[in-house]
């Protein structure tokens, strides 16, 4: 069974562009979360997709926006970069809720110069 | 202050050395306690899930929740090399499906 991908693993923006980030959740799994990771705050949520609805929001700026397709597949954008959104991006997937193992992706590093 | 607390280390120990992982939460809504494990360059893999307090076993890996202190710990027997990694603490408060997660403790096994 393939496991969570991501793409693309690294990425170098400068201060002002927009970013796009896509995840590929484990087949049969409807439920994608996407986190920041940086060493300072560490892993913090930033949503939830659920059958393409977004299900729960963590405390990120209007900048950051995702979307789920009819696949389960889903993509994470990011408006107006600036220096402190360079962090690890990590997607998780799982079947349905809190109940089912979050299983993550190898994440998106992305570096805003 | 943050939710969840966790020391960052790095915690340096020998190989076969008994290891102890802690963390402190502050809102008594989390309910499901969680260990993740994640190594260089990957995404974290869950090691360890409960939901009550106690200890929980799976191998060399102990889980161990205390609600009334608000305080989580995991324990690593025999530890090995290979168990080095940065170890994260998460939980779900009550009636959503959001994770938190601590900021991680780096342990170092070395032979």
């Amino acid at each position: 069974k393939a496991g969570v991908t991501q793409t693309p693993r690294y990425l170098i923006k400068t201060r002002g562009q927009q970013v796009t980030l896509s995840c590929s959740p484990i087949s049969g799994h409807r439920s994608v979360s996407w986190y920041q990771q940086t060493p300072g705050q560490g892993l913090q949520f930033l949503f939830e997709y659920f059958s393409e609805t977004q299900r729960n929001k963590g405390n990120f700026p209007g900048r950051f926006s995702g979307r789920q397709f009819s696949n389960s597949r889903s993509e994470m954008n990011v408006s107006t970069l600036e220096l402190g959104d360079s962090a690890l991006y990590l997607c998780a997937s799982r079947k349905t809720d809190y109940t089912d193992t979050q299983y993550f992706g190898p994440g998106t590093r992305l570096t805003v110069l | 202050q943050k939710e969840v607390e966790q020391d960052p280390g790095p915690l340096s120990v020998p190989e076969g050395a008994i290891v102890s992982l802690n963390c402190t939460y502050s809102n008594s809504a989390f309910q499901y306690f969680m260990w993740y494990r994640q190594y260089s360059r990957k995404g974290p893999e869950l090691l360890m899930y409960t939901y009550s307090s106690g200890n929980k076993e799976d191998g060399r890996f102990t889980a161990q929740v205390d609600k009334s202190s608000k305080y989580i710990s995991l324990f690593i027997r025999d530890s090995q090399p290979s168990d080095s990694a940065t170890y994260l603490c998460a939980m779900i408060p009550y009636n959503t499906d959001k994770l938190i997660f601590g900021t991680g403790t780096r342990l170092q096994v070395f032979p």
